[in-house]
């Protein structure tokens, strides 16, 4: 079955410094992944997601994820963070058909 | 991008009240599913339906049930509430087919 490993429970970054953060997922064969954010009281919403092609991907509101295979990771990036970007991430990795399993998040603290 | 909506967002009930949580998408979804999410740990898989009359258990154990008489509807049942029962609770869909699930904004449950 598959799994998935975020190592940073927090992190906390000044607003215009990059980001990134970091997925490690296990799985025997091509993963689905996904990176999915969640605002305080609110569901998750659908940063990207990478089903093959480039491994480069490139997701809603400024982020982009590099799938790199012989890593088993899939971390996620932002040139310049904004101080909306506080929130919790999820990474997620499926299979075709069956069901995702998502990390525990890594949640992200924006100083100004 | 699906609109999938959950009632009540927030609910403290006594133990023992039985209680459903409402969840319904107006896209047409096949596939819906019951997350429980806890602080700081993955989101744990309950329940799924694949369509109609279709419901199974997911990889976490809950007294929960569910029931799936309309597609845009999957709700949520608790007969007998406990404290151990306090969480988060996400409701997602998705196509049949696609691996990409779209969540409502939660439920928060406290029981007491």
């Amino acid at each position: 079955a598959q799994s998935v490993t975020q190592p940073d429970i927090h992190i906390t970054v000044s607003e215009g410094a990059s980001l990134e953060l970091r997925c490690n997922y296990s799985y025997g064969a091509t993963p689905y992944l996904f990176w999915y954010v969640q605002s305080p009281g609110q569901g998750l919403q659908l940063l990207l997601k990478y089903f093959s092609g480039d491994t480069l991907v490139q997701g809603i509101k400024g982020f982009e994820a590099e799938f790199k295979r012989s890593q088993s990771s899939f971390n996620l990036r932002k040139p310049s963070v904004h101080w909306s970007d506080a929130a919790e991430y999820f990474c997620a990795v499926g299979a075709r058909n069956n069901d995702m399993r998502f990390g525990a998040g890594t949640r992200l603290t924006v100083k100004p | 991008e699906a609109d999938i909506y959950q009632t009540p967002r927030y609910l403290v009930i006594g133990t023992g009240k039985k209680i459903t949580l409402e969840c319904s998408q107006t896209m047409g979804h096949d596939k819906m599913y019951w997350y429980q999410q806890d602080p700081g740990m993955e989101l744990h898989l309950i329940h799924y339906s694949y369509g109609v009359n279709s419901t199974e258990k997911g990889d976490l154990s809950s007294e929960s049930t569910v029931s799936r008489i309309r597609t845009e509807h999957f709700p949520l049942t608790l007969e007998s509430a406990r404290p151990s029962h306090t969480s988060q609770y996400l409701c997602a869909s998705s196509y049949a087919g696609s691996d990409t699930q779209y969540f409502g904004p939660g439920t928060r449950l406290t029981v007491l």
